[in-house]
């Protein structure tokens, strides 16, 4: 079965630049959502989309932003990057809001 | 507001025997759902089981079945016949509609 795509899988930048994470649901999924695990932690909500439009937002910076496309991927862009940004990103698409949440496999940034 | 508590950061279970993981969580939701997540070393999240609120029977697959007592609010794991392959961090999580609300996770270890 097809299962969440994330890219790149790693990702290694210096502080103050940008980086752009993709996702690919699950075919027929519409809503995408993101989260974002530190080292030991657990996973925390970040932004969700359902539809095409933001539908929740949780402790995500300002200097982060995302969207959701015509073809149902979505991308986090992170700007003025730290290195407290360093962490895991996972997105998950579930069929519509209240089902369950599929993750992809995550993409690792390291900031230094 | 919601929020899952997981009371026991590590636990260890011989192989082929039974092991239970405690998962409490409070909600003003009326409307909700709880999972368990499985976390290996390589970091996916791997969903193991979803119970909703408003079901009284409570979820199995397979080996894994859980407790739901939804007037202690609680939310527990048993894997019957431990293997190897169960070894993880495992993440009880709690959702309405949207953002998966997540414990701080159980360290699962199975001695051979």
């Amino acid at each position: 079965a097809a299962g969440v795509i994330q890219s790149p899988r790693h990702l290694i930048k210096e502080k103050r630049e940008t980086a752009t994470l993709k996702c690919y649901p699950i075919p027929r999924h519409d809503t995408v959502y993101w989260y974002q695990q530190g080292p030991g932690q657990d996973p925390q909500f970040l932004i969700s989309f359902y539809e095409k439009m933001q539908s929740d937002k949780g402790s995500i910076p300002d200097r982060f932003s995302a969207q959701q496309f015509s073809d149902y991927h979505s991308e986090l862009n992170m700007s003025s990057l730290e290195l407290g940004d360093s962490a895991l990103y996972f997105c998950a698409s579930s069929l519509s809001p209240s089902y369950e949440q599929y993750f992809g496999p995550g993409t690792r940034l390291t900031v230094t | 507001a919601q929020t899952v508590t997981q009371s026991q950061p590590e636990m260890s279970v011989q192989e082929a025997e039974t092991v239970t993981l405690s998962c409490t969580y409070d909600t003003s939701e009326s409307d909700y759902y709880l999972f368990w997540y499985k976390q290996p070393p390589s970091r996916q999240m791997i969903l193991v089981i979803r119970q909703e609120a408003y079901k009284q029977q409570n979820a199995t697959e397979n080996r894994f079945s859980v407790n739901f007592q939804k007037a202690a609010k609680s939310f527990s794991l048993k894997i019957s016949d431990s293997q190897l392959g169960d070894a993880a961090m495992y993440f009880c999580a709690g959702g309405g509609s949207e953002k998966l609300v997540f414990g701080k996770g159980t360290k699962l270890t199975v001695n051979p």
